[in-house]
């Protein structure tokens, strides 16, 4: 099974700045045949469930503003938000699905310093 | 416009059982595998089970398989869980998520989520 791990656990960053949050596989996701990496990041708030950001590591889904962008290929990855604003608070997630089962990283929980 | 509804959460005994639905619409369900992934309180996201589109291929994660069963009625629009000896550690947030596809295999819509509480 493959393990992802996120980094950091946390983070505080002012408003205006950039966060980064990185997220590792146990063993790579990207398929060659394809030339694709199977890796996606989902941000979550309070009482709600996930919401998809990035897919294929670094496409935007629809409606997701522009400051989040996702970036990394094998098994190291990066979601990067810029100019961060208040409704970005949140936990962030990445999620491997390379293989079944499908896997999570641990989340990373961004507020505001 | 997709949606995802959720029904059947609640509170039982460590040992009983219980049945989640997840109602669809928006969507020609009958076209998208779909999951349910899992969330203790407090904790992150926790994958627990996969279904095919037409039903034909199932997968679980290890901690619950051969005590959950995930299912469709693609007659009508809906996907289950049936979680058999329920244990403590089983209660969470359950989340009924949709699987784009074509080229891809995220997570594009969730459900509302809905509470398991296995507890005496």
């Amino acid at each position: 099974d493959i393990v992802m791990t996120q980094t950091p656990d946390s983070l505080a960053v002012s408003l205006g700045d950039r966060a980064t949050i990185n997220c590792k596989s146990s063993q790579s996701v990207f398929y060659s045949s394809t030339n694709k990496n199977y890796l996606g990041w989902y941000q979550q708030k309070p009482g709600q469930p996930p919401k998809l950001l990035i897919y294929l590591a670094s496409t935007r889904e629809s409606g997701v503003p522009d400051r989040f962008s996702g970036s990394g290929s094998g098994t190291d990855f990066t979601l990067t938000i810029n100019n961060l604003q208040a409704e970005d608070v949140a936990v962030y997630y990445c999620h491997q699905y390379f293989n079944t089962p499908d896997s999570f990283g641990q989340g990373t929980k961004l507020e505001i310093k | 416009q997709v949606h995802l509804v959720q029904s059947g959460g609640g509170v039982v005994q460590p040992g009983g059982s219980l049945r989640l639905s997840c109602a669809v619409s928006g969507f020609t369900f009958n076209n998208y595998a779909m999951h349910w992934v899992r969330q203790p309180p407090g904790k992150g996201l926790d994958w627990v089970a996969m279904i095919s589109y037409d039903g034909s291929n199932k997968y679980y994660a290890q901690s619950v398989k051969g005590r959950f069963a995930i299912s469709r009625d693609n007659s009508k629009d809906t996907l289950h869980l049936q979680m058999d000896s329920l244990r403590a550690e089983d209660t969470a947030v359950y989340y009924c998520a949709r699987v784009h596809g074509s080229g891809s295999y995220h997570f594009d819509s969730w459900g509302q989520g809905t509470l398991v509480t296995v507890s005496s």
